[in-house]
């Protein structure tokens, strides 16, 4: 079955701390994993994807098929970074079909 | 360039009634998908249309239904609902599809079921 988990509901650090938020995701085949952002009262928005390997706003994440994951990072917070993050998944050629994880709250305080 | 728009924004429905759920795309793109997204469930899929064709359907029982006209401009139909159905509705457009990374999202209607 396809599944994306994100083990954290919330997570809460302090300003300049180092952020990772978990992402496992279950799929047979090659998908193509992204992190989506919701910053408060705007639209979900993409925040990056495994293939294009760039850093956003600081943010970085590698796709582990190992142990099927895709975490999300940045060495040092920011308190504007505070909003829900969703983890997705697309199957090959399944692009308009998202599987999202339930999404963790980031509450970066100052 | 304008964004996804979603029409209306709120919506309050009575139990059993029907509903339409207008999106129109970012100029010159042809996917349109659309979400259910509530507290419990998340963000699901519920379609996708590409020129007017379905391409991929979510888990949602037959009441859930949608069309793509030729300008891309997309609807979803919610019949006989029930009070499970309140929920946030969006919708995400992208010019190409198979490309997951590349879909923008609209603000959502929000619909509630009473």
């Amino acid at each position: 079955a396809q599944r994306v988990t994100q083990p954290e509901k919330l997570l809460s650090v302090f300003k300049g701390a180092p952020v990772e938020l978990k992402c496992n995701y279950s799929y047979s085949g090659s998908p193509e994993l992204f992190w989506y952002v919701q910053y408060s009262r705007q639209r979900l928005q993409l925040l990056l994807r495994h293939i294009s390997r760039e850093s956003i706003k600081g943010f970085t994440a590698d796709l582990n098929k190992g142990e099927t994951s895709f975490h999300l990072k940045k060495p040092f917070a920011q308190e504007e970074d505070s909003a829900m993050y969703y983890c997705a998944l697309s199957g090959y050629n399944q692009g308009g079909k998202l599987i999202f994880g339930q999404g963790t709250e980031l509450s970066v305080k100052p | 360039k304008a964004g996804v728009t979603q029409t209306p924004r709120y919506l309050i429905k009575t139990r059993g009634q029907q509903v339409t759920l207008s999106c129109s795309p970012i100029s010159g793109h042809r996917s349109v998908s659309w979400y259910q997204q509530t507290p419990g469930q998340g963000l699901q899929f519920l379609f996708e249309y590409f020129s007017e064709t379905q391409r991929n359907k979510g888990n949602f029982p037959g009441r859930f239904s949608g069309r793509q006209f030729s300008n891309s401009r997309s609807e979803m139909n919610v019949s006989t609902l029930e009070l499970g159905d309140s929920a946030l509705y969006l919708c995400a457009s992208s010019s190409t599809t198979g490309q997951g990374g590349g879909y923008t999202f609209g603000s959502g209607t929000r619909l509630t079921v009473v």
